[in-house]
């Protein structure tokens, strides 16, 4: 599975939009891009997923490059309870058997009042 | 969503004794599921892929005489610590994948276990 990079940490401002960016720039043409938090002393909580075309569900929206090679993870109105590690992790999908996540440092996302 | 769950969430044990952590999925078939360790300010490590009715798969370095795995089911898994050691604490993470979809892991709870 492709290695990711990701800030350390970033803050946010409640309400407003939150943009954690993830560079991936050994990704292979089938391998998606998954994102996960996890708030602290919790399980990871899955938030999306994507092979190349943009998503959006009820958490965020996920923005892939045309190369593939970075994305960014959009939480459109932070909130207090957004505090958490986000990851950004890249696996092979439809591989036909379940596959183990690799996770990163990942990035401390702090909303702030 | 899948809920998978963890039990105990927390335990506290004396050096040398075995504790058993469940993992269990509480609306799907699991037919994999995961067992993850993580220590403080760090990140999730693998430790072991658990399948149905097989014998689990071990991380390098991770003992499997130690951290024994059963999988009898399709919705239980379980991990015993055996002769637990103060270094073996820690936050004890378990994910199981659906029978449908295997794009998702379903993460549970954690449990957290201190070796006194």
């Amino acid at each position: 599975d492709a290695k990711t990079t990701q800030p350390t940490s970033m803050d946010c401002a409640e309400g407003r939009a939150a943009n954690l960016p993830c560079n991936h720039s050994t990704i292979s043409g089938n391998e998606y891009v998954y994102w996960y938090r996890q708030i602290h002393s919790q399980g990871p909580q899955y938030i999306i997923h994507g092979l190349k075309n943009n998503e959006t569900n009820e958490m965020a929206s996920l923005i892939i490059t045309e190369d593939r090679k970075s994305s960014t993870l959009i939480l459109p109105h932070a909130t207090l309870r957004d505090t958490a590690v986000y990851y950004c992790i890249v696996r092979l999908g439809h591989s036909g058997s379940a596959r183990q996540l690799t996770f990163g440092s990942g990035t401390q996302l702090t909303v702030l009042p | 969503g899948a809920v998978v769950s963890q039990h105990p969430s927390r335990v506290i044990c004396k050096s040398g004794t075995s504790v058993k952590i469940e993992c269990r999925s509480l609306d799907f078939q699991a037919t994999t599921m995961f067992w993850y360790r993580q220590f403080p300010k760090q990140s999730l490590m693998l430790m072991a892929t658990s399948n149905e009715g097989s014998k689990a798969t071990y991380e390098q370095g991770v003992e499997k005489d130690k951290f024994l795995i059963n999988h009898a089911s399709l919705t239980l898994s379980t991990l015993t610590v055996t002769s637990a050691h103060p270094e073996d604490s820690s936050f004890y993470i378990c994910s199981a994948t659906d029978l449908s979809s295997y794009n998702e892991q379903f993460f549970g709870p954690g449990t957290r276990l201190t070796v006194l």
